[in-house]
């Protein structure tokens, strides 16, 4: 699977939106990216994946740029709750119907300030 | 639908003993990865299951740690004759059959402790 890079920090004012950069200059045709976060003490949850089309569900938005080299998870109006540590994934779509493990990373660090 | 079930949250053993670590996946799910986070670390894969087949166990130490998937009940992480090192949280996940893009779903983990 390729690699991700993911600033190891970042703060947020509680309220604006929470922009999280991931840079995948690597990836592959048959590679989507997958987001999660990690609040402390708690398993990794599932935020959102896709391909190469932006995406949007009830947690966040995920844009993807044209050439799939890089994204960015969009949290749109971020809440104290939200502070955690942010992964990008990039995992290849498996073959035989067999799915793959996830790599986690550092991930980043948000901290969404009152 | 409930979500990934793990248990014991907590789990204290002594060095040597065995320890048995739970998970039921999401109802409908029958795919089921374990994971293992070091204090201070990231995830890190162990094992993959499908329903009583190991499918990839490229993450699991050599010696000592051993899974299951049975055909009825929850997926087992056995660790046997426990050291120090075994000190920390394993992560269990799940994903449905079929279309190999699905996310994993976590559960919260059980914290294990060896004094």
């Amino acid at each position: 699977d390729a690699k991700t890079t993911q600033p190891t920090s970042m703060d947020c004012a509680e309220g604006r939106a929470a922009n999280l950069p991931c840079n995948h200059s690597t990836i592959s045709g048959n590679e989507y990216v997958y987001w999660y976060r990690q609040i402390h003490s708690q398993g990794p949850q599932y935020i959102i994946h896709g391909l190469k089309n932006n995406e949007t569900n009830e947690m966040a938005s995920l844009i993807i740029t044209e050439d799939r080299k890089s994204s960015t998870l969009i949290l749109p109006h971020a809440t104290l709750r939200d502070t955690a540590v942010y992964y990008c994934i990039v995992r290849e779509w498996g073959r035989g119907g067999s799915a793959r493990q996830l790599t986690f990373g550092s991930g980043t660090q948000l901290t969404v300030l009152p | 639908n409930a979500g990934v079930m793990q248990n014991p949250r907590h789990l204290v053993r002594r060095r040597g003993q065995e320890a048995r670590l739970r998970c039921s996946p999401m109802k409908g799910h029958s795919h089921v990865y374990w994971y293992r986070q070091l204090p201070e670390e990231g995830l890190k894969f162990m094992v993959y299951l499908q329903k009583e087949n190991i499918i990839d166990e490229s993450g699991m130490p050599k010696e000592r740690f051993s899974a299951e998937f049975p055909k009825e009940g929850p997926s087992i992480l056995r660790i046997q004759q426990v050291v120090r090192g075994d000190s920390a949280a394993y992560f269990c996940a799940s994903s449905p059959p079929g279309g190999s893009n699905q996310p994993q779903h976590f559960g919260d983990g059980t914290r294990l402790s060896i004094l």
